[in-house]
């Protein structure tokens, strides 16, 4: 399978614990975006790589919250010192250079649940 | 800042009804606009697209035209079917316009269910 993976799929944590997700997108490209989603919404875009440059951030993504994509192929995002509201699925997608209008290929989620 | 409102759900149907869900947008530039669905149990999947104005993106027999007089992209089709029941997103992509790079604007989501 060469689309975009996600591990864990689904992750439980006590509130203070840190978590890291990984995501391996499509291996041929270069710009890798994060969005959480929660129960009964869209999708929320959080950050974007092109390559190992992390190139923005949205507001959403407090100092908890950190991305890196170290030699522009798989990315972590890690949460520090999380919250109850923090649950949501994480969602990675990836596309290709280029055409600002090429298709984004979405990774299945983390699902973070915070007890 | 950009955004896309679309139908508040859910939607239910029979078999074979037409279907039509609503989506606008508020936008600078010339966004592009998709529609994204995600079946039960699965990631989002493209299913249509639309780059520019009265483009008309089709899939599966889905439709969407891109009508910038007056901001929508709504999603039609004539006859669905048990296996459409999914949820259903349209978004706009973000123009190199301020630094965002082609990052999704998605709306909340539209549930379908059809039943048989």
């Amino acid at each position: 399978d060469t689309g975009v993976s996600q591990d864990p799929r689904h992750k439980i944590t006590k509130r203070g614990q840190n978590v890291t997700f990984r995501c391996d997108p499509i291996s041929e490209h270069n710009r890798l975006y994060w969005y959480r989603q929660t129960l009964g919404q869209g999708p929320e875009f959080l950050t974007y790589f092109q390559n190992e440059a992390q190139l923005e951030k949205s507001r959403l993504l407090s100092d908890r919250f950190s991305a890196e994509r170290p030699k522009g192929s798989f990315s972590t995002l890690e949460i520090q010192r999380t919250e109850q509201g923090d649950s949501a699925m994480y969602l990675c997608a990836s596309r290709s250079q280029g055409q600002m209008n090429t298709e984004a290929f979405f990774g299945q989620g983390t699902r973070l649940t915070v007890v | 800042g950009n955004s896309v409102t679309q139908m508040e759900g859910p939607v239910t149907l029979s078999e074979e009804a037409f279907l039509t869900i609503n989506c606008t947008y508020t936008a600078t530039g010339y966004p592009s606009l998709f529609w994204y669905v995600q079946y039960p149990g699965e990631g989002l999947q493209l299913l249509l697209k639309a780059t520019k104005a009265d483009d008309k993106g089709s899939n599966k027999g889905f439709e969407a035209t891109y009508r910038k007089e007056t901001t929508s992209f709504h999603l039609e089709k004539g006859s669905v079917q048990v296996s459409d029941s999914a949820v259903y997103f349209c978004a706009l992509s973000n123009v190199n316009y301020g630094g965002s790079q082609g990052n999704l604007i998605f709306g909340k989501g539209t549930k379908l269910s059809v039943k048989p």
